[in-house]
């Protein structure tokens, strides 16, 4: 497989449930990203892991918990979720830049559709 | 802080017809540009970017884009519009975050071809 994958590509939940959100890439990058898209907003960027450490929470709130145990994977551990919380979950990937300020090409995955209820 | 505006969330053209899509941007620091083009229940794929020289850069699909400093601006345009263009496109601009790319996306214009 190539490129940015995720899964469950659907996924609905009760406001009680807890869920996990995956994502796997396979083109050796190093730094991963979760986005949400939801109808009425921008892409928001909420989390970012440069080699494995997080960089950047964007003020999201404490019921999504990213968790990055290598550089290939990614998930977003979700609990007592809200209905406002419905939207498309994207993850992506790029290679770590250096000090030359070069900057690289995030790669996308397809998303993650979630529905809560 | 950085920011894009890309004006109009809905632009619709005839097939065959130039597409314009605007893009403008704030930012401190010399901008990294970028277009991405999202298709129904798909993620995003980049379609070009600015980072340094040329101004005029050419991306996939026969779209290309122009850096204007001086009107802060990177509009995208395609001479003629194909029905397989119908999508939803993204301006972004980026920065960095400890090695990592940092993307402030615009809100989004959803692009509509008529036969």
């Amino acid at each position: 497989e190539t490129g940015v994958t995720q899964t469950p590509r659907h996924l609905v939940m009760g406001m009680t449930n807890k869920k996990s959100l995956k994502c796997e890439q396979h083109l050796g990058h190093n730094a991963m990203y979760w986005y949400k898209q939801s109808a009425k907003k921008p892409l928001e960027l909420m989390f970012v892991y440069s080699l494995e450490e997080r960089v950047e929470n964007n003020s999201v709130p404490s019921r999504f918990s990213p968790e990055c145990p290598n550089s290939s994977h990614l998930f977003l551990h979700l609990h007592t979720l809200q209905p406002e919380d419905s939207a498309l979950y994207l993850c992506a990937s790029s290679r770590m830049m250096y000090r030359d300020g070069l900057t690289d090409t995030q790669y996308f995955g397809p998303g993650t559709r979630l529905t809560v209820l | 802080a950085q920011s894009v505006t890309q004006l109009g969330s809905h632009v619709s053209v005839s097939e065959g017809a130039l597409v314009l899509l605007r893009c403008n941007y704030s930012s401190s620091v010399p901008p990294y540009l970028f277009w991405y083009v999202q298709y129904p229940n798909q993620g995003l794929q980049l379609l070009l970017k600015y980072t340094t020289g040329a101004t005029l850069v050419k991306g996939i699909n026969g779209f290309e884009a122009e850096f204007k400093k001086s009107e802060t601006s990177f509009h995208l345009t395609k001479p003629s519009a194909h029905m397989s263009d119908a999508a939803e496109y993204f301006c972004a601009v980026s920065g960095l975050i400890q090695g990592a790319q940092k993307l402030v996306f615009g809100q989004g214009t959803r692009l509509t071809i008529n036969p």
